[in-house]
């Protein structure tokens, strides 16, 4: 069971426009959420969180939406850059440590 | 600052064969959770150890059992090992009960069984 889904396997934007990847959940019991970033050989690192208190979080280039009433969180990178391209996958949490992560949306950044 | 280091970076086995994976968390971190991560899949949620017992357990048999140590180090094995147990498995530590203290992840180890 599915309980965290990110639709777009892959995106891919031009340098230096928006990126918008999105995720759905299903469990209303989730409270946290957060992204992180993989690149190939690493394991993934936390790149920012919102708790479901809030409906938005902004960290520099980084910014995410949470949409509580449609299940729906999304991340804004702006301005896009090719070192942003790896993969993302985001996460969801309802107890305490145990997340919940999506399948991954693949970013390529064109130069 | 060491962050989390896991070791093998690699393992074959064959089918049937047992496996231990071990996982040093970050520095000031007393928790350590395990991920299955299957080719195309995110990471998902096998268990979490905490003062050296299993504190929480995502839906995976019993095949899969782990340990904690008293300096916070963790062990994951896995018995009887089936072709679809190949997967990336990543350690991840964080610290309780600072919930705004992040999952820090290893960069795993690549399971393949034959």
């Amino acid at each position: 069971d599915q309980q965290v889904k990110q639709n777009s396997p892959s995106l891919s934007v031009q340098e230096g426009r928006i990126s918008i990847l999105n995720c759905d959940y299903t469990n209303s019991m989730f409270d946290y959420f957060l992204w992180y970033k993989k690149y190939p050989a690493e394991g993934p690192t936390f790149l920012i969180s919102i708790s479901s208190i809030k409906d938005k979080n902004e960290d520099g280039r980084f910014t995410v939406f949470l949409n509580k009433s449609a299940k729906h969180l999304s991340l804004h990178i702006v301005p896009s850059q090719p070192g942003d391209s790896a993969v993302y996958f985001c996460a969801a949490e309802n107890n305490f440590n145990k997340f919940y992560f999506g399948s991954g949306t693949k970013l390529n950044v064109k130069p | 600052d060491a962050g989390v280091t896991q070791s093998p970076t690699h393992l074959i086995k064959t089918r049937g064969q047992q496996v231990t994976l071990r996982c040093s968390p970050k520095s000031g971190h007393d928790t350590v959770s395990w991920y299955q991560q299957a080719l195309g899949q995110g990471p998902q949620f096998i268990f979490q150890y905490y003062e050296e017992e299993e504190r929480q357990r995502g839906n995976f048999p019993d095949r899969f059992s782990g340990h904690q140590f008293p300096n916070y180090s963790s062990e994951l094995n896995v018995n009887a090992l089936l072709l679809g147990d190949s997967a990336l498995y990543l350690c991840a530590s964080s610290r309780t009960p600072d919930r705004d203290e992040k999952l820090f992840f290893g960069s795993g180890t690549q399971l393949s069984v034959l």
